[in-house]
């Protein structure tokens, strides 16, 4: 099973300010990551695929990049409604399995 | 629009059975995999369970091997989570998710989540 270590477990940010979330995996896993954003009380919504790709109406202050064991997702600009749990996803063999999340609180 | 609906949830004795239910609509059923992904209290993601989309192929996490089955029904356009043997650790908010093709990759759109509570 692939082990993926999500840093830091919890960032303290300002809005305005950028953003930058780390994702490590055990293994390469090429360019198989995706990341997903989840709000208290809300399901978790895709956000990158691919690695680097936004997926349909995620804007463009979220980049990710990287590959095979190491990958970051930044937030440009962090607006108010970007607080939340960040977790990475690799899907390069099975099982998939989840990052133990990263989460973006107000300063 | 897509959606996802989750039911069958709740409260149960360790050792019992619950059978969950995700109904779908939006999408064309029959052309992807699903998945069952759960979150604990306070916790992280971790992924369940993943039938292809025409039931071929199911996946199972190990903490659930041997307890739970996945099922689906693309006539009813349904996914199913039958639950053995329940566990106070298998506690959790069940999401239903749908998969971008027709077998396991990663998730493009969630239920709201279905809470099951194992306690005597």
């Amino acid at each position: 099973e692939i082990v993926m270590t999500q840093s830091p477990a919890t960032l303290s940010v300002s809005p305005g300010e950028r953003v930058t979330l780390s994702c490590r995996a055990s293994q390469s896993i090429s360019l198989n990551l995706a990341w997903y954003q989840q709000k208290p009380a809300q399901a978790p919504r895709l956000l990158i695929y691919g690695a680097s790709t936004r997926a349909t109406g995620i804007p463009a202050r979220f980049s990710g990049s990287g590959s095979g064991t190491a990958f970051t997702l930044t937030i440009s600009r962090l607006q108010s409604e970007d607080f939340a749990v960040y977790y990475c996803q690799h899907y390069n063999s099975w099982p998939v399995t989840f990052g133990q999340g990263t989460k973006v609180e107000i300063k | 629009e897509v959606f996802l609906v989750e039911s069958g949830g709740g409260l149960v004795q360790p050792g019992r059975s619950l059978r969950l239910s995700c109904v779908t609509s939006g999408f064309t059923f029959d052309d992807y995999a699903m998945h069952w992904v759960r979150q604990a209290p306070g916790k992280g993601l971790e992924w369940v369970s993943t039938i292809s989309s025409n039931s071929a192929s199911i996946g199972y996490a190990d903490s659930v091997k041997g307890r739970f089955t996945t099922s689906r029904d693309n006539a009813k356009n349904s996914l199913y989570l039958q639950m053995n043997s329940l566990r106070p650790e298998d506690t959790a908010l069940y999401y239903c998710a749908k998969d971008i093709g027709a077998w396991g990759t990663y998730f493009d759109y969630w239920g709201q989540g279905n809470l099951v509570t194992v306690s005597s």
